[in-house]
C-alpha cells in the first residue's frame, strides 16, 4: 500500500464550480502535509502547506487536515479554467524526512 | 525571484552514454533533493542532501546513478552508463526545514531526458 493515496481522476468540474480533491496517507505520525500543482510538461508548484487539524484559506484555496481520520483535501472555490492541472499531495515520509507524493489528481475545469 | 534552476533542460543520448545533470539550489536552503518522474511511477525520490551530506540515496540504483554536492551552490546526479528505461524527467528541490523536521520543497523545472 502506498503510503500517500489519491484519486487518479480526472475530475471534471464546471467553471465556477467547487473543486474538492482528497487525499489519504497510512503515516499516523506525519505532522505537515503539503498539495502541489504541476502543469502539463511543467514542475510541481507549493501551493498549500497545513500543519494542524482544521482548514486553512489561502485565497481561493482551501486546504483541510483531519488526522483523526488520515485525510488531507484541498478545495478550490470559483475554479477557473486555468485551475486545469494534476494536484499532488505530499506528506513527510517518517523515516527519511524526505517528502512521499500521491500519484496526483487531475482536474479539468471546463469553461 | 529565488528559484532552483537545473541545466540541461533537455537531454538526448544514446545508451551506454554518460549523463550529467545540474541543480543550483535557491541560496539559503540547505536541503537539496533529486527526483524522476515517470507516467508509471510517479514521483520517486532518488536521493537527497542537507548541508552537502547525502543522507539518503536508497531511491537510486547505485551500479549506474551517483549523486554529490560539491559545493553549497551546485548538485549533480550522473548516470554512467544511461539505459532506456532511466528516459524520464529529472527534478532537483530544494528545502527548507520547518519545526516539525520536514521539508517545504520548491522544485526546479526539470531535466527531460531521453535515452534511445
Amino acid at each position: 500500500q502506498k503510503e500517500v493515496e489519491q484519486n487518479s481522476g480526472p475530475l471534471s468540474v464546471p467553471e465556477g464550480a467547487i473543486a474538492s480533491l482528497n487525499c489519504t496517507y497510512s503515516d499516523r505520525v506525519s505532522q505537515s502535509f503539503f498539495w502541489y500543482r504541476q502543469y502539463s510538461g511543467k514542475s510541481p508548484e507549493l501551493i498549500m502547506s497545513i500543519y494542524s487539524n482544521g482548514d486553512k484559506e489561502d485565497g481561493r484555496f482551501t486546504a483541510q487536515l483531519n488526522k483523526a481520520s488520515q485525510y488531507v483535501s484541498l478545495l478550490i472555490r470559483d475554479s477557473q479554467p486555468s485551475d486545469s492541472a494534476t494536484y499532488l499531495c505530499a506528506a513527510p515520509d517518517t523515516g527519511r524526512r524526505a517528502l512521499t507524493f500521491g500519484s496526483g489528481t487531475r482536474l479539468q475545469v471546463q469553461p | 525571484d529565488a528559484r532552483v534552476t537545473q541545466t540541461p533542460r533537455h537531454k538526448v543520448t544514446e545508451m551506454g552514454q554518460e549523463v550529467t545533470m545540474r541543480c543550483q539550489p535557491i541560496l539559503g536552503h540547505n536541503t537539496v533533493f533529486w527526483y524522476r518522474q515517470t507516467m508509471m511511477q510517479g514521483l520517486e525520490l532518488l536521493a537527497y542532501f542537507r548541508n552537502r551530506a547525502p543522507l539518503d540515496d536508497s531511491g537510486m540504483p547505485k551500479d549506474r546513478f551517483s549523486a554529490e554536492m560539491p559545493d553549497a551552490t551546485l548538485a549533480t546526479l550522473k548516470i554512467q552508463p544511461s539505459e532506456p528505461r532511466d528516459s524520464a524527467v529529472y527534478f532537483c528541490a530544494s528545502g527548507l526545514v520547518l519545526t516539525s523536521g520536514a521539508y517545504e520543497q520548491y522544485f526546479g523545472p526539470g531535466t527531460r531526458l531521453t535515452v534511445t
